[in-house]
C-alpha cells in the first residue's frame, strides 16, 4: 500500500519568509496530492492539491510542486503571516481512490 | 449546503465499554472516510466505505468497525475499549476528489 512520509515535523519560521514541507511516497500509481491545512481546533481543510500530469501549481502565496521520478512533492509557503500557523497534512491518492496522509508539519509563524 | 455532520461532539467511556459514533456526509457524496487522529500521529485511516460497501482499510484491529447506510451516513463502532483507543476521530465525505472533514468526535477512554 501506498507510504507517505512527511518533513519536518515542526517548523518556525519568521513572519514574511517563506516555509517549505516536503512529502515522499511510495505508489507509483498514486496521481492525486491534495495539502490540507488544520487550524488549531479545527478540522483539516483543503488548500491545494496537484495531479500527477502536471509539475507545478500555484495558488497565491502558496504552490506545490511534485517531481514523479523521484516520487516527492512540496508545498511552498510565501510571504508567511501569523495566520498561516496550523498542521498542515499532505496525502497521496492511490489506487481505488484510498488517501494515505503523512503525519503532519506543525507550522508556526513568528510575528 | 450543509457539511460533515458528526455526533457526538464529546465522549467518555470506559475501558471495555463499545462506542458507535455518527458521521452524516454532504449531500450526494457517496464515499464516506474515518481517520483516527492522535498527537504525534498525524491522521491514520481507518476505513472507506462507498455506497455501503468498505472500499478500503486501514491497519487497525478488528475491534474497529464501521457501515454505512442506504443515505451515505455511516457509523463507525469500537468494542472493547482501551485506553490507547482516547483520539479524535474524523470521518470526511468526498464525491470525487477533495475530502471534507466533520468537527470530529473527541473520545476519552478512561
Amino acid at each position: 500500500g501506498e507510504n507517505v512520509e512527511q518533513h519536518p515535523s515542526t517548523l518556525s519560521v519568521q513572519e514574511g519568509d517563506s516555509a517549505v514541507i516536503k512529502c515522499t511516497y511510495s505508489d507509483s500509481a498514486s496521481n492525486y496530492f491534495p495539502w490540507y491545512k488544520q487550524e488549531l481546533g479545527k478540522r483539516p481543510q483543503l488548500i491545494i492539491d496537484i495531479r500527477s500530469n502536471v509539475g507545478e501549481k500555484k495558488d497565491q502565496r502558496i504552490a506545490v510542486t511534485l517531481n514523479k521520478t523521484a516520487k516527492h512533492f512540496s508545498l511552498h509557503i510565501t510571504e508567511t503571516q501569523p495566520e498561516d500557523s496550523a498542521v498542515y497534512f499532505c496525502a497521496g491518492e492511490g489506487g481505488y481512490q484510498k488517501v494515505t496522509f503523512g503525519t503532519g508539519t506543525k507550522l508556526q509563524v513568528i510575528p | 449546503k450543509a457539511g460533515v455532520t458528526q455526533t457526538p461532539r464529546y465522549l467518555i467511556k470506559t475501558r471495555g465499554q463499545q462506542v458507535t459514533l455518527s458521521c452524516s456526509p454532504i449531500s450526494g457524496h457517496r464515499s464516506v472516510s474515518w481517520y483516527q487522529q492522535t498527537p504525534g500521529q498525524g491522521l491514520q485511516f481507518l476505513f472507506e466505505y462507498f455506497s455501503e460497501t468498505q472500499r478500503n482499510k486501514g491497519n487497525f484491529p478488528g475491534r474497529f468497525s464501521g457501515r454505512q447506510f442506504s443515505n451515505s451516513r455511516s457509523e463507525m463502532n469500537v468494542s472493547t475499549l482501551e485506553l490507547g483507543d482516547s483520539a479524535l476521530y474524523l470521518c470526511a465525505s468526498s464525491y470525487r476528489d477533495e475530502a471534507f472533514f466533520g468537527q470530529g468526535t473527541r473520545l476519552t477512554v478512561v
